[in-house]
């Protein structure tokens, strides 16, 4: 099993540009997760999906869209990046269980110039 | 509305030498709390979480965290480190009452084992 995979790995866009993150997991979890990560602020919920064909904003949605394909990918959308989206992203899924365990991905790189 | 405060990012350690991260919420309802690790590079990985039960909580390689309600705190305590214990500890806490898994993160707190 690969777990939850992210890519691209790294991305630099210039401001103004659009792009999409893609995450997909194969564990079978029905809530996926969007979260960034910058230094000192440690991980915000940006999207979460409890379940298929559900979304929900978390605590920093702004500037960010989010698609629930199917139950295995979840994708996060920047219309049009700004440097202060400049930062780590990371995809995370788990079951919908309140105590279970989150599962992330690798995380994604993004630079915005 | 529930948070986790981190006090402490960065705790310098010599290898073989006892640390303790500190680690405290604040939620008006009954939670379940967790510290994930973050290695170098990689994503987050569940250390050990606290559901109910013992308030003693125990990794498979040697760190213990330990609830305490009354000082609403979850300390992660581990008696010899190693250089590989190397990373970013991030405190988690969710709401009891929620069926969904939201979890709020801390600051997290970066652990240098140094020889």
């Amino acid at each position: 099993n690969a777990g939850v995979t992210q890519t691209p790995k790294f991305q630099v866009l210039k401001t103004g540009q659009s792009m999409t993150l893609q995450c997909a997991q194969d564990m079978n979890h029905n809530s996926m997760y969007w979260y960034r990560q910058d230094p000192g602020m440690g991980l915000r919920l940006i999207y979460y999906s409890a379940s298929e064909g559900t979304t929900d904003k978390g605590e920093v949605p702004n500037g960010y869209n989010v698609s629930r394909l199917n139950k295995r990918e979840f994708s996060l959308r920047l219309e049009s990046a700004a440097p202060s989206q400049t930062s780590v992203y990371f995809c995370a899924s788990s079951e919908v269980l309140a105590g279970g365990e989150q599962f992330f991905g690798p995380g994604t790189r993004l630079t915005v110039l | 509305a529930q948070s986790v405060t981190q006090l402490d990012s960065q705790v310098p350690v010599f290898e073989e030498a006892p640390v303790e991260l500190r680690c405290n919420y604040s939620s008006s309802v009954s939670v379940y709390l967790f510290w994930y690790v973050q290695y170098p590079n990689q994503g987050l990985q569940l250390l050990l979480k606290y559901l109910s039960g013992s308030t003693l909580v125990e990794s498979i390689n040697g760190f213990e965290a330990e609830f305490n309600k009354s000082q609403t705190s979850f300390h992660l305590r581990k008696p010899s480190v190693h250089i590989s214990d190397t990373a970013e500890y991030f405190c988690a806490v969710t709401e009891e009452v929620t069926g969904f898994q939201k979890l709020v993160f801390g600051t997290g707190t970066r652990l240098l084992v140094s020889p």
